[in-house]
């Protein structure tokens, strides 16, 4: 079935860092891939997506390229700040209903 | 108004309570979910509604009973549930169902705890 492995937590970071968060899916269909993150107490939020293969999603300073070729949809950040401490989930979808399926998420904890 | 809404934030009832948890939209979107979350794990779908109408069913046990009285509410009545149905439920919504890069909106769960 579809699914989404990434990589598990959790990752701690001084400010400032480089962050890389590695998501690689299945390859069945056509997929859309996303990066949600979730604050502590609170929903997902859609972070970036992508669409089609070599598509680069982007949203403050996050960004992931659709890579086909490598099943891969790697989330980087050139300068993490405190603020970005969350858990990022590497999601996909199916074709017909919205079936999402979420990676394990990676919990990042950056400090000053 | 760019948000879900989920009451109660926390929920404590014993297994033989009857409850329910409450899900409201006024986005105009067309598809709801509900999703389980355990500690430490992503996000599972249980139900998806489309149009009002139940699309998906996760094989989802009979204790959980969903319902879509119109386009912007979903509710979700719990009876007998076990202590391992203890998790944070999440609701989330978008414009369709049917398309495959549509964002999902969060609410910000109800966390219950079943004794």
């Amino acid at each position: 079935g579809d699914s989404v492995t990434q990589m598990e937590g959790p990752v701690t970071l001084s400010e400032e860092a480089f962050l890389t968060i590695n998501c690689t899916y299945t390859a069945t269909g056509y997929p859309s891939l996303f990066w949600y993150v979730q604050y502590p107490g609170e929903g997902l939020q859609l972070l970036l997506k992508a669409t089609k293969a070599d598509d680069k999603g982007s949203n403050k300073g996050f960004e992931a390229t659709y890579r086909k070729e490598t099943t891969s949809f790697h989330l980087e950040k050139g300068s993490v700040q405190v603020s970005d401490s969350a858990v990022y989930f590497c999601a996909r979808n199916s074709g017909g209903y919205q079936k999402v399926t979420f990676g394990i998420g990676t919990k990042l904890q950056v400090i000053p | 108004d760019t948000e879900v809404t989920q009451t109660p934030k926390h929920l404590v009832m014993g297994m033989t309570n009857k409850k329910s948890l409450k899900c409201e939209q006024h986005m105009g979107h067309r598809a709801m979910y509900w999703y389980k979350q355990k500690a430490k794990k992503p996000p599972e779908l249980m139900f998806v509604y489309s149009y009002e109408k139940l699309s998906i069913n996760e094989s989802v046990p009979s204790r959980f009973s969903p319902e879509c009285p119109n386009s912007s509410l979903l509710n979700l009545h719990l009876h007998a549930l076990q202590p391992e149905d203890s998790a944070l439920y999440l609701c989330a919504s978008s414009r369709y169902s049917q398309t495959q890069n549509e964002k999902l909106f969060f609410g910000s769960g109800t966390q219950l705890s079943v004794l």
